[in-house]
């Protein structure tokens, strides 16, 4: 597998609390994504990253905010955790975008209550 | 961005018979590449295609992409248990980033 790691792998938090999900790669790929993955939903993308500092919103950014500080780390933040965030969250790297492919992380289960 | 449609969103064979996936866009794709998701488990990329009319095989597995480039498919012959999984497709989206079908979830009955 590639390296990618995220962190945490589970979180239970509750209604309007902040949470930070991050994802870690040791591969120095340019491009990284967060994803969505919903019964029925298949995977949607929430935030991208096509560089440090350099990020573009997916088709269900509302609610979260990402930051890349670094090549190696992109976090994905929940200002206010809802209910309808319970979700696996995965991020994926890939070199070239759209034209090679991606490689996912073992993705995180996040439960709001 | 681009959407990809995926059929069927389920399909339940025995082991032993064919199984087909198919996804379809309303626009022109540069490519489409395919994923598989075992159970509990992530997205492993399995192959992309770039040209038109294109056939790529692994083993059991067969994929195609349309001519016009606007559809694929993905065939297994002679499902085994261990192709139990969800199959999806993604094509390029807005940016920089794919675009996923909501993905086959195939059962293979022993």
């Amino acid at each position: 597998d590639a390296g990618i790691t995220q962190s945490p792998r589970h979180k239970v938090t509750e209604t309007g609390t902040p949470v930070t999900l991050r994802c870690h790669q040791t591969e120095n790929h340019r491009y990284m994504y967060w994803y969505r993955q919903d019964p029925g939903h298949g995977l949607r993308l929430i935030h991208y990253s096509y560089g440090v500092k350099d990020t573009d919103k997916g088709e269900v950014s509302d609610g979260y905010s990402v930051s890349r500080s670094k090549t190696e780390d992109f976090l994905l933040t929940l200002e206010s955790a809802t209910s309808s965030q319970t979700s696996v969250y995965f991020c994926a790297i890939s070199t070239q975008g759209v034209n090679t492919e991606a490689f996912f992380g073992q993705g995180t289960r996040l439960t709001v209550v | 961005g681009q959407q990809v449609m995926q059929i069927p969103q389920y399909q339940h064979v025995q082991e032993g018979e064919d199984f087909t996936t198919y996804c379809n866009s309303s626009t022109t794709l540069s490519n489409i590449q395919w994923y598989k998701q075992r159970p509990g488990g992530h997205p492993v990329f399995l192959i992309q295609l770039v040209k038109s009319g294109e056939v790529k095989k692994q083993k059991r597995l067969t994929f195609q992409f349309g001519e016009a480039k606007k559809n694929s498919s993905l065939h297994i012959t002679a499902t085994q248990t261990t192709d139990v999984g969800t199959y999806f497709c993604a094509g390029p989206g807005s940016g920089y980033a794919l675009n996923f079908g909501k993905g086959t979830s195939l059962l293979v009955t022993p």
